[in-house]
């Protein structure tokens, strides 16, 4: 299994280009993250999906959107990036059984200009 | 509202020495606390969980109620406990991380 994936592993936006980081888990788990790590911050939550069909927003949603498109996939769009967004992005998953121990993904580094 | 603070930024301590990372939390009812680590260029993973009190690398965590912490200890730092450690708190619906504190184990 490979886990949880996300593509891609870099990406350098300028000011206003959109974008969307994609995430896939190969676990059949109902939940999914995404978080945002910063230095000081720790790990923020942007938005997450409970369950397939369904997102809420977590700490830090603002210029961010999100679409789980089936089970196993749940993407992050940035419509408009801004150089705030500079960050490392993170996917979690989480199963049914064990909603609290979450599996990470490697992480996507984005720049904005 | 949940809130899990980690006062340290950064702990350095010498190979051998004991090691303690502080974690306190915030939150109404019973809590479901963890301690994730992130070594270098590898992905979070999580390290342990208060509920399983077991010990992991020599880590182990005890939930205290009454000071509401949950503190991650190691009674001899290893070079290969240098890593980011995150104190999170499940509850909710979802999971609150700290804000991580960096193990420097000094050689």
């Amino acid at each position: 299994n490979a886990g949880v994936t996300q593509t891609p592993k870099f990406q350098v936006l300028k000011t206003g280009q959109s974008m969307t980081l994609q995430c896939a888990q190969d676990m059949n788990h109902n939940s999914m993250y995404w978080y945002r790590q910063d230095p000081g911050m720790g790990l923020r939550l942007i938005y997450y999906s409970a369950s397939e069909g369904t997102t809420d927003k977590g700490e830090v949603p603002n210029g961010y959107n999100v679409s789980r498109l089936n089970k196993r996939e749940f993407s992050l769009r940035l419509e408009s990036a801004a150089p705030s967004q500079t960050s490392v992005y993170f996917c979690a998953s989480s199963g049914a059984g064990i909603p609290y121990e979450q599996y990470f993904g490697p992480g996507t580094r984005l720049t904005v200009t | 509202a949940q809130r899990v603070t980690q006062p340290e930024k950064l702990l350095s301590v010498f190979k051998g020495a004991p090691v303690e990372l502080k974690c306190n939390y915030s939150y109404s009812g019973s809590p479901e606390l963890f301690w994730y680590v992130q070594y270098s260029r590898q992905r979070l993973q999580l390290l342990l969980r208060h509920i399983s009190r077991e010990s992991i690398k020599g880590f182990t965590a005890d939930l205290n109620k009454g000071e509401t912490s949950f503190h991650l200890k190691k009674p001899f730092a290893q070079e290969e406990d240098s890593a980011m450690y995150y104190c999170a708190l499940y509850g909710y619906q979802k999971v609150t991380f700290g804000t991580g504190t960096k193990l420097q184990v000094i050689p």
